[in-house]
């Protein structure tokens, strides 16, 4: 079966400081990669997508920026973080296909002080 | 473009009676319809999808949803609420044109249910 881990599950950064949160899937290949972020326990904004390695979309333009290294592998990263970049960030993966469900991580909560 | 609207913040029900989430959507072309769940600070959690065929999908944990074509409507329904269902509802829905479309989510729906 498939599993998705990510790390870490809660996180403190002062503003300024660097990010990264590794996303990983284990028991498929090729998998759709996708980072999330909800703002107060609510709706999703979709940040970034991939659809193999090396290859990643951007859907909003701001302070974050994601790659996928290896097949199973999804970071997301910062070089200096904003207040504004405070929430719960959720990685998903997928099966190719508009049928297939997504499959989310337990998140990272990020707090900005 | 792509959008879901699920109408209540909130949905109080006791435990034992029936439950109803409502959703409508808006897509171009047939849509692929989703639900999800989440539990305080985990993540979503995939319950049941309409893709074609029958109206009527079941799912996970006893929930089941009603899609309506007329309507534009998916709504969620369990015939016998817990107080464990108590989470936050996510309905979601993606076209079915071909090439990469992203799903979109409703703003979520909490559901409470009181013993």
């Amino acid at each position: 079966s498939q599993t998705i881990h990510q790390w870490p599950a809660t996180l403190v950064q002062p503003v300024g400081s660097p990010l990264s949160l590794e996303c990983t899937v284990e028991g498929t290949s090729n998998p759709n990669l996708y980072w999330y972020r909800q703002a107060a326990g609510r709706g999703l904004q979709l940040l970034f997508y991939s659809v193999g390695i090396g290859q990643i979309s951007s859907e909003v333009p701001q302070n974050l920026s994601a790659s996928r290294p290896q097949d199973r592998q999804f970071i997301l990263s910062s070089k200096k973080l904003l207040l504004s970049d405070s929430g719960f960030y959720l990685c998903a993966w997928s099966w190719a296909g508009g049928s297939q469900p997504q499959h989310f991580g337990d998140g990272t909560r990020l707090s900005i002080l | 473009a792509q959008s879901v609207a699920q109408p209540e913040d909130q949905v109080n029900v006791a435990e034992g009676n029936p439950l109803t989430v409502k959703c409508t959507y808006s897509v171009s072309g047939n849509p692929y319809l989703f639900w999800y769940v989440q539990y305080p600070n985990r993540g979503l959690q995939f319950l049941l999808k309409y893709i074609t065929g029958d109206n009527l999908v079941k799912g996970s944990y006893g929930f089941e949803a009603e899609f309506n074509k007329s309507q534009t409507s998916f709504h969620l329904k369990k015939p016998s609420a817990l107080v464990s269902d108590s989470a936050l509802y996510f309905c979601a829905v993606r076209g079915s044109n071909t090439g990469f479309q992203k799903l979109v989510f409703g703003t979520g729906t909490r559901l409470l249910v009181s013993p």
